[in-house]
């Protein structure tokens, strides 16, 4: 149980254009989402928070225009990079919990984007 | 914010010696701390977690401990073997928002 997947998991796209990030709770209901994003041989940098119905909470430095995160349903939310440029390219990872107050962070496999 | 450091960066061990990766954290209301293992290109896996209210805990050969009064918790594998070898996190949270916020990684390199 408590698997969550990721799509998809990587895209290639040109300088500019937008791409879209989903990430899926399949067998249970993610009342919390989490999206993190990890550069090569650096660790899991926390991006933002979203919780089922509301806006996304951003870390500090953290462009909210540029990365929008929609979580419209308790098994689905979305990362879309707006007008991505080389520098984003990365590995998207997210994440879910099933409660507010669960411990536990179930992780995605990863989306790797690379922009050109 | 939470702030969670890690040491070593990188640590070569022979297979069957003990491997410990150290963290320490800045937030005393942090009290969940899960290890993770991440091979490249794959998602994190859970290997162990413990809570504040535990001072240690063990699973097989691996076991972590944490010391609240010091803000440190270390991961400790004894036994070794090579497919031990991996990138190692360590990560903070409190149950309040449940951000997990994660150390700078430890790649562990098993020598058969």
């Amino acid at each position: 149980g408590a698997v969550v997947s990721q799509h998809p998991s990587w895209v290639i796209c040109k300088s500019g254009t937008s791409v879209k990030i989903e990430c899926r709770s399949l067998d249970f209901q993610a009342t919390t989402m989490f999206w993190y994003r990890q550069f090569p041989k650096q660790s899991l940098m926390l991006m933002a928070t979203s919780n089922e119905g509301s806006k996304a909470t951003y870390e500090q430095g953290v462009e909210k225009d540029k990365f929008l995160i929609n979580h419209a349903s308790l098994t689905l939310s979305t990362l879309t990079v707006t007008s991505a440029h080389p520098e984003d390219s990365s590995f998207y990872i997210c994440s879910a919990s099933w409660t507010s107050g669960s411990y536990e962070q179930y992780f995605g496999p990863g989306t790797r984007l690379t922009v050109t | 914010g939470e702030n969670v450091e890690q040491h070593p960066s990188t640590l070569s061990v022979q297979e069957g010696d003990s491997a410990v990766i150290k963290c320490t954290y800045s937030d005393s209301a942090s009290n969940y701390f899960p290890w993770y293992k991440q091979e490249l290109g794959k998602r994190p896996q859970l290997i162990i977690d413990i809570r504040s209210n535990v001072g240690e805990k063990k699973d097989q050969r691996i076991a972590v401990t944490l010391n609240k009064t010091a803000k440190h918790f270390s991961l400790h594998i004894t036994e070794t073997q090579p497919e031990d070898s991996a990138v190692y996190f360590c990560a903070a949270s409190r149950i309040t928002g449940n951000q997990f916020y994660f150390g700078t990684g430890t790649s562990l390199t098993v020598i058969p």
